[in-house]
């Protein structure tokens, strides 16, 4: 078990620049979510595969984040056209499929907009 | 929808001293809660659960939790706290695991 991995650990971008960010979840593993964390909060939920389908989406995520899973193995999350609001901790987390499993995280990416 | 508070922003405790900490949650069925701790710059970690069965849970690092359906709450309490326990904690409650709600957090800093 290597635990949740996300990369990049930090990135740093221009306003209006596309990112994305990676994210490997546990093997056995076929639940993944990703949060957004700003200063001072706990993580707010943003969306959430199971295997390779999204089956949910939170208001938080804009038109300008789209997340894919598209082997239901790894999981990548974009944000194009990046915002001073967009500066966060993006972390991302696995489970088991059997409902009420605890997520394992990862230890996040930090963007930051300049 | 399910809801947490966190009522104390920053705790300060003498290392060796008792710790508690206060999570409250709204939710109309069973709640599903948790606990998880963070250290500067990297993810969450479970220390503890509750689903169901015994009200008083046992979890990493010597904390335990106690649910209380009449008052809606699931502190975290350490008898003693050592330097390394410093770090922000987060309560949280799940209806379904796909959508779990945390709290503000609670940041601890442990006085030598």
């Amino acid at each position: 078990d290597t635990g949740v991995s996300q990369n990049p650990r930090h990135k740093i971008t221009k306003r209006g620049q596309n990112v994305t960010f990676r994210c490997d979840p546990i093997s056995e593993h076929n639940r993944l979510y990703w949060y957004r964390q700003t200063l001072g909060q706990g993580p707010e939920f943003l969306t959430y595969f199971q295997n390779e389908a999204q089956l949910e989406k939170s208001r938080l995520l804009s038109d300008r984040f789209s997340a894919e899973r598209p082997k239901g193995s790894f999981s990548t999350l974009e944000i194009q056209r990046t915002e001073q609001g967009d500066s966060a901790m993006y972390l991302c987390a696995s489970s088991l499929e059997v409902n009420n499993q605890p997520q394992h995280f990862g230890d996040g990416t930090r963007l930051s907009i300049l | 929808a399910q809801s947490v508070t966190q009522p104390d922003i920053h705790i300060t405790v003498s290392e060796g001293a008792s710790l508690e900490l206060r999570c409250n949650y709204s939710y109309g069925a069973t709640p599903y809660l948790f606990w998880y701790v963070q250290s500067p710059g990297q993810g969450l970690q479970l220390l503890l659960k509750y689903f169901s069965g015994d009200t008083l849970v046992q979890g990493i690092k010597g904390f335990e939790a106690e649910f209380k359906r009449s008052q809606s709450s699931f502190n975290l309490r350490k008898p003693s706290v050592h330097w390394s326990d410093a770090a922000e904690y987060f309560c949280a409650v799940g209806a379904r695991n796909n959508d779990m709600r945390f709290g503000a957090g609670t940041r601890l800093t442990v006085k030598p």
